[in-house]
């Protein structure tokens, strides 16, 4: 099992160009998430989805748009990036349920915003 | 409202023992979490406690569980360098909102030093 890849590892955007991210498991998860990391801050959560074709805010999801049409993939899209946006981010998956399950992560993916 | 708080940074020699501390403000969290990250790579679970817990060993790791005080601390015996990462502490409030929340704190960057 590859468990949670992330596409692509590194980008460096122009303010103002648009990027999809690309997230995929091979775990049967129902639940997947999307986080950034910034210095010195633990990781926020931007959006999850809780099954196929459904997707929710998480605390810092402005700016950002996701999609789940597939239930191994969870798709993060930046429409008009900014410098704010330089991050690494991350996305997870885990088995459903309210608390106790495991998330696993991907390698994660910095992009830089110029 | 939901917070973790930790140290920053640990420095600790080879072979000694490294205590990293964690606070958390929500009572209602059902686990508690300490995450790994290594370098360039994505978090991993290193173990984890349920609230009504009070210590878990499991190998070189104790993690202690003082829920009056809110506080979770992570132990590491005989630390090597191969134990330098990030360690993120992480809570699962009960009221999640539908969804596997997890609270990361800032992270603890421990260096192991020979």
């Amino acid at each position: 099992n590859a468990g949670v890849t992330q596409t692509p590892k590194f980008r460096v955007l122009k303010t103002g160009q648009s990027m999809t991210l690309l997230c995929a498991q091979d775990m049967n998860h129902e639940y997947m998430y999307w986080y950034r990391q910034d210095p010195g801050m633990g990781l926020r959560l931007i959006h999850y989805s809780v099954g196929e074709g459904t997707t929710a805010k998480g605390e810092v999801p402005d700016g950002y748009n996701v999609s789940r049409l597939k239930k191994q993939n969870f798709l993060l899209g930046l429409e008009s990036a900014a410098p704010s946006q330089t991050s690494v981010y991350f996305c997870a998956s885990s088995y459903p349920g309210l608390a106790g399950y495991e998330q696993y992560f991907g390698p994660g993916t910095r992009l830089t915003v110029t | 409202g939901e917070d973790v708080e930790q140290s920053l940074f640990l420095s600790v020699r080879e072979g000694d023992s490294s205590v990293i501390n964690c606070t958390y403000t929500d009572s209602s969290s059902t686990y508690l979490y300490w995450y790994k990250q290594e370098p360039g790579a994505g978090l991993q679970l290193l173990t984890y406690i349920f609230s009504n817990m009070d210590m878990k060993q499991d190998q070189r790791l104790t993690v202690l569980l003082n829920k009056k005080d809110k506080h979770l601390s992570l132990r590491i015996a005989d630390t090597q360098t191969g134990d330098s990462a990030i360690y993120f502490c992480a809570e699962s409030p009960v009221l999640s909102g539908g969804y596997n929340k997890l609270i990361f704190g800032a992270g603890t960057r421990l260096a192991v030093h020979p």
